[in-house]
């Protein structure tokens, strides 16, 4: 069974930093690409960035708000990704959700429960 | 980047009736390799994730009702829902995976009338 599992989140004041974890289970975390996306209370979905598999050498592209802050990694031996969040402002106020990529393409096939990261002072 | 935008914003039909959105994206996500739209549709309640309802378009998820079906092409796309359920009152997004920034449609609110 496919399991996706954030953890991690919790209140941080602005200009901090925090990391979200994302344990799998289920498939071969390298097999896919991983994306994070995020939804702030009340509003609609954004991505946040994805992690390629082994076959596109884990490479990372970011949206545009948070690039240069955010960093995405895996350790596939750990059946784990992650999202590295500096730089934290009241706008990255939101649930963060991690998701699967289908083997082989870029659609998305499964997410996790999400996991509130609370910026404030 | 693509811009998907839905329509309407919220949405009231009666139980039983035929629910319909739409969803424009700025650019076609029509692969010409592939001759696949990358375009989802996701269906999400309050306090849960979203869930995914119709991949590439119009190919049904598994465990997806069949009152749900997705058609269209290149950048205009809709989701229908033919015979509307209770349980069906959630908020609705597309969203494209041809390009990057992943973009998703605002949402579509459906309620019951």
């Amino acid at each position: 069974e496919v399991q996706l599992v954030e953890s991690g989140g919790g209140l941080v004041q602005p200009g901090g930093s925090l990391r979200l974890s994302c344990a799998v289970s289920g498939f071969t975390l390298s097999d896919h690409c991983m994306d994070w996306v995020r939804q702030a209370p009340g509003k609609g979905l954004e991505w946040v960035g994805r992690s390629r598999g082994k076959r596109y050498d884990y490479i990372t592209q970011y949206a545009a708000s948070v690039k240069g802050r955010f960093t995405i990694s895996r350790d596939d031996s750990k059946r784990s990704l992650y999202l590295q969040m500096n730089s934290l402002n009241t706008e990255d106020t939101a649930v963060y959700y991690c998701v699967r990529g289908a083997y082989d393409t870029s659609r998305p096939d499964f997410w996790g429960q999400g996991n509130l990261v609370t910026v404030s002072s | 980047d693509i811009v998907m935008t839905q329509s309407p914003d919220s949405l009231a039909v009666s139980l039983g009736e035929r629910a319909t959105i739409s969803c424009k994206s700025s650019y076609s996500v029509l692969s010409t390799a592939s001759y696949k739209n990358s375009l989802v549709w996701y269906q999400q309640k309050p306090g849960q994730p979203p869930k995914l309802l119709i991949y590439w378009a119009s190919t049904r998820e598994s465990g997806v009702p069949d009152r749900f079906s997705g058609n269209g092409s290149r950048t205009d796309f809709t989701l229908t829902i033919s015979s509307l359920q209770a349980e069906d009152v959630a908020v609705y997004y597309c969203q494209q995976h041809y390009s990057f920034p992943i973009s998703f449609g605002q949402g579509t609110r459906l309620e019951i009338k």
